[in-house]
C-alpha cells in the first residue's frame, strides 16, 4: 500500500485559514486521495476526496499537486470545532479498507 | 437518525469472558467494516463484509468472529477476552455496488476495557 506522510501536529488561530499538507510520493495512478478527521471521542468523519483535480465542498478544499505526489487540505476559516486529528489516506478503490496513518493533530486556539 | 449505530457504547469486562458488539447501518449500504483503535490511537481494519460475505480478514486472532445476519448488520463476537483487546472498536459502512461511493461512514465507537 502506498504510504502518506503528515506532520504530527499543527496549530492555528480561530477564523484563520489552515493548510494541512500530505506527502504521498508512491501514489499509484488509480489511488484516490481521501481526507478524514476524528474529533475527540468520536468516530472518523469524511471530509473530502479527489483524484487529480482540486475539489471543494462545504467543509474544505483539497489541492492536489500536478504530479499527485502531495496534496493539501484547506480549511478556509478554522473554528474551535475543527480541532481534530486529520488523516490523509490513499484509497485503492471499491470495498477496500481505509489505511489510517498517524494523522495530523490540529489545535485551534481562540 | 443515526446512520451507523453501535451497542454498547462502553463495555467493561473481565479477562476470559465472551462479549459481543453490535453494529447497524440505516444507509442501505452493501459493505460494512470493523476497525480497531488501540491506545496509541492507530486505526486498523479488522474485517469487512459485502452483502453478508466476508471480503477482508486481516491478521486478527481467531477469538474474533464477525457475523453479518443481513447487509444492515455486522456484529463482532470476541471469545476469551484478553487485556490487549482493550481498545475502541469502530464500525463503518459504504456503498460498493452497483454505484461505488467513496465515503465510509463510521459509528461512534465501542470502548472496550478488559480488566
Amino acid at each position: 500500500d502506498a504510504k502518506t506522510t503528515q506532520p504530527n501536529s499543527m496549530e492555528s488561530n480561530e477564523e484563520e485559514p489552515v493548510h494541512l499538507p500530505c506527502n504521498h510520493s508512491t501514489i499509484s495512478g488509480t489511488d484516490y486521495i481521501h481526507w478524514y478527521r476524528q474529533l475527540p471521542s468520536q468516530g472518523p468523519e469524511y471530509v473530502i476526496h479527489g483524484l487529480t483535480s482540486n475539489v471543494n465542498n462545504r467543509m474544505a478544499s483539497l489541492a492536489i499537486a500536478e504530479d499527485r505526489k502531495s496534496s493539501t487540505l484547506i480549511l478556509h476559516r478554522a473554528t474551535l470545532r475543527d480541532a481534530a486529528v486529520y488523516y490523509c489516506i490513499l484509497s485503492r478503490g471499491p470495498g477496500y479498507a481505509l489505511n489510517f496513518g498517524k494523522g495530523t493533530s490540529l489545535l485551534v486556539t481562540p | 437518525d443515526t446512520a451507523v449505530s453501535q451497542t454498547p457504547k462502553y463495555l467493561v469486562t473481565q479477562m476470559g469472558n465472551d462479549k459481543s458488539i453490535k453494529c447497524e447501518q440505516n444507509l442501505g449500504h452493501d459493505t460494512m467494516y470493523w476497525y480497531k483503535q488501540d491506545s496509541k490511537k492507530f486505526l486498523k481494519i479488522m474485517f469487512s463484509y459485502n452483502n453478508k460475505e466476508l471480503i477482508i480478514n486481516e491478521t486478527v486472532p481467531n477469538r474474533f468472529s464477525p457475523k453479518s445476519p443481513d447487509k444492515a448488520h455486522l456484529n463482532l463476537h470476541i471469545n476469551s477476552l484478553e487485556l490487549g483487546d482493550s481498545a475502541v472498536y469502530f464500525c463503518a459502512s459504504s456503498q460498493v455496488r452497483p454505484v461505488f461511493q467513496e465515503t465510509q461512514y463510521f459509528g461512534p465507537g465501542t470502548r472496550l476495557l478488559v480488566l
